[in-house]
């Protein structure tokens, strides 16, 4: 059965304070990992698709690596507006999404 | 392009009373996902349709069904409601590739 591990399940940094988030995961035939940032009471807003070990992409502030095993977010000099929850999703042979818990950002000014 | 939409945004139910939500996606997406997320165990799959065909389900009971018309339109029933069917569902449309979410439609089941 596919598995996704979100870490932590909430941080809170200062403005500027650059970290990661981890997502762990176990998948049969991983077909993509996804990132996406959720807002409350919204739906989940799409950030980026890894397919492949060693695959690196960028938005702004945000850089999403994948390996065999896990995924890192890493949040460059993050602004307030970053706060949200982040969610690692997979999907594997099956074809379904499967999600994390997401992690809780909370960016303080 | 506009975005996936969702309709009703918030409903109030009673138990034992069904529920139809109803989900369009992205003009050209063929595929639509639905999810119930919650506190405690996040974003779960209920099922996904494409081309009126359900070609995946996960673990919810008979009670969840859902379908999907020609014009990739899809419609979710919870037929019986339980308090424990409060939640946010999240539909979802692909083309394939990533999956782009809808703002959801927040069920209060008492």
């Amino acid at each position: 059965e596919d598995q996704v591990t979100q870490s932590p399940e909430a941080l809170r940094l200062q403005e500027g304070e650059s970290s990661s988030l981890n997502c762990s995961y176990t998948v049969s035939g991983l077909r993509g990992l996804f990132w996406y940032r959720q807002d409350p009471g919204k739906g989940p807003e799409f950030l980026f698709t890894l397919y492949s070990a060693g695959e690196e992409k960028e938005k702004e502030r945000l850089k999403a690596t994948l390996t065999k095993k896990e995924s890192f977010l890493h949040i460059t000099a993050p602004k307030p507006e970053d706060s949200a929850t982040y969610l690692c999703a997979v999907q594997g042979g099956s074809e379904k999404l499967v999600f994390g818990k997401g992690t809780k950002l909370t960016v303080n000014p | 392009k506009a975005g996936v939409t969702q309709t009703p945004r918030y409903l109030i139910k009673t138990r034992g009373q069904q529920v139809t939500l109803s989900c369009s996606p992205i003009s050209g997406h063929r595929s639509v996902s639905w999810y119930q997320q919650t506190p405690g165990q996040g974003l779960q799959f209920l099922f996904e349709y494409f081309s009126e065909t359900q070609r995946n389900k996960g673990n919810f009971p008979g009670r969840f069904s859902g379908r999907q018309f020609s014009n990739s339109r899809s419609e979710m029933n919870v037929s019986t409601l339980e308090l424990g069917d409060s939640a946010l569902y999240l539909c979802a449309s692909s083309s394939p590739g990533p999956q782009y979410f809808g703002p959801g439609t927040r069920l209060l089941v008492l």
